[in-house]
């Protein structure tokens, strides 16, 4: 099984809602990534885990809240968003073991803030 | 940090020819390159990469090269065929020991194969 599934698919939000995305992945992999993507432009490094602890916060704005509940799971928490946080959220995952392991994407999950 | 160019921005060929796109990097510690194909509503999926120790690699119709003292890397595409209709991304990792690959992206290349 190499695949990284992500959900929902597509999420909706107002600027007061709370919401999480959810990722998952059963090849043993033990670093796992999100990502924002805006339209026409490359993936952006939001976090980075790495066996289950934090260890990239690349300066994201605190109403995004990462989780990594087990080594095959992460989520992310969103609360009090912006219209311009709307984006493809990709997560990813790889061998933790070096730091130039294969990058697995997962399909993304579209968020638009309303 | 790293910083990765990629060019050109588009690129328009006719089914059967070659494509090729450039990046240049500028972190000399970074020592992985993948190059990643996005279609329209998914995520990107890795079509090949090259490590440090390597110039050159191949697989079927898709070759990267890797120049280190020029700090460049190129994707070359041989008769291109409509499903290779796609953005392509390149990338660049090494230089980041924290844990997990810290992958810096270039700005990609909607490549368009014409009938």
């Amino acid at each position: 099984d190499t695949e990284v599934t992500q959900t929902p698919k597509h999420l909706v939000m107002g600027m007061t809602n709370k919401k999480s995305l959810k990722c998952e992945q059963h090849m043993g992999h033990r670093a796992m990534y999100w990502y924002k993507q805006k339209a026409k432009k490359p993936p952006e490094l939001m976090f980075v885990y790495s066996y289950e602890k934090l260890s990239i916060n690349e300066s994201v704005p605190s109403r995004f809240s990462p989780e990594c509940p087990n080594s095959s799971l992460l989520n992310l928490h969103l609360h009090a968003l912006q219209p311009e946080d709307s984006a493809l959220y990709l997560c990813a995952s790889s061998q933790a073991s070096g730091n130039t392991g294969e990058l697995f994407f997962g399909e993304g999950s579209r968020l638009t803030v309303l | 940090g790293e910083n990765v160019e990629q060019h050109p921005s588009t690129l328009s060929v006719q089914e059967g020819d070659s494509a090729v796109i450039k990046c240049t990097y500028s972190d000399s510690a970074s020592n992985y390159f993948p190059w990643y194909k996005q279609e329209l509503g998914k995520g990107p999926q890795l079509i090949i990469d090259i490590r440090s120790n390597v110039g050159e690699k191949k697989d079927q119709r898709i070759a990267v090269t890797l120049n280190k003292t020029a700090k460049h890397f190129s994707l070359h595409i041989t008769e291109t065929q409509p499903e290779d209709s796609a953005v392509y991304f390149c990338a660049a990792s090494g230089g980041y020991t924290g844990g997990g690959n810290k992958l810096t992206f270039g700005t990609g290349t909607q490549l368009k194969v014409e009938l």
